[in-house]
């Protein structure tokens, strides 16, 4: 079946470091791509999402681009500050049609931002 | 629009009480969803309800959980009776899926943290 897998936190980083986290996803057929972030108290909220392969998402100066060749959907941003201190999530679709109950989440990436 | 909303944002209660946690999904959407989330075992969905039907319970864990959306702005959990291990943060979350390709963004409450003493 479908699956993600995340790079394992948490991740500690300077304001103004660059930050990747790393997702890698096993899937049959072409599923869209998710990146979704959790603030500390809050639900989920979409960061951003690629429908097809090669497509970049992007969001608040992250970005994440559908890599089809390596199976790959890595979050970056040039630039972190205090307020990107959240938890990560990449997810994948199901097939069309099938909507989000077909989401499949993958573990969470703590990010924490130091001044 | 005010989002997703649940209540009550903390449940403390005792092993073997009756917890009854609510929801309110977007006005519009079609699709609501429970989700539980821990440290071991991360985010799960538990059921997924489309048009107020239960389409896919096969994520509760057992017989002691229950949800019913008897109509398109309102859902329970239910659990009876409770046990320390289901201790954990219960998200609601909803989305408007379309028959012709779906939109998987969901829209996620801000969470209910039950603790079962």
């Amino acid at each position: 079946g479908n699956s993600v897998t995340q790079m394992e936190g948490p991740v500690t980083l300077s304001e103004e470091a660059f930050l990747t986290i790393n997702c890698t996803y096993t899937a049959t057929g072409y599923p869209s791509l998710f990146w979704y972030v959790q603030y500390p108290g809050e639900g989920l909220q979409l960061l951003l999402k690629a429908t097809k392969a090669d497509d970049k998402g992007s969001n608040k100066g992250f970005e994440a681009t559908y890599r089809k060749e390596t199976t790959s959907f890595h979050l970056e941003k040039g630039s972190v500050q205090v307020s990107d201190s959240a938890v990560y999530f990449c997810a994948l679709s199901g097939l069309p049609g099938q909507g989000a109950q077909k989401l499949v989440f993958g573990q969470g990436t703590r990010l924490t931002i130091n001044p | 629009d005010a989002g997703v909303i649940q209540s009550p944002r903390h449940e403390v209660t005792e092993m073997g009480q009756e917890v009854t946690l609510r929801c309110k999904p977007i006005s519009g959407h079609n699709s609501l969803f429970w989700y539980r989330q821990t440290m071991m075992r991360g985010l799960e969905l538990l059921i997924y309800f489309n048009n107020n039907v239960p389409i896919d319970d096969s994520g509760m864990p057992e017989d002691r959980f229950s949800a019913k959306m008897p109509n398109a702005s309102f859902s329970t959990l239910k659990i009876q009776p409770s046990e320390p291990r289901d201790s954990a943060v219960y998200f609601c979350a909803s989305s408007l899926t379309l028959r012709d390709g779906g939109d998987e963004k969901l829209f996620f409450g801000s969470g209910t943290q039950l603790s079962v003493l």
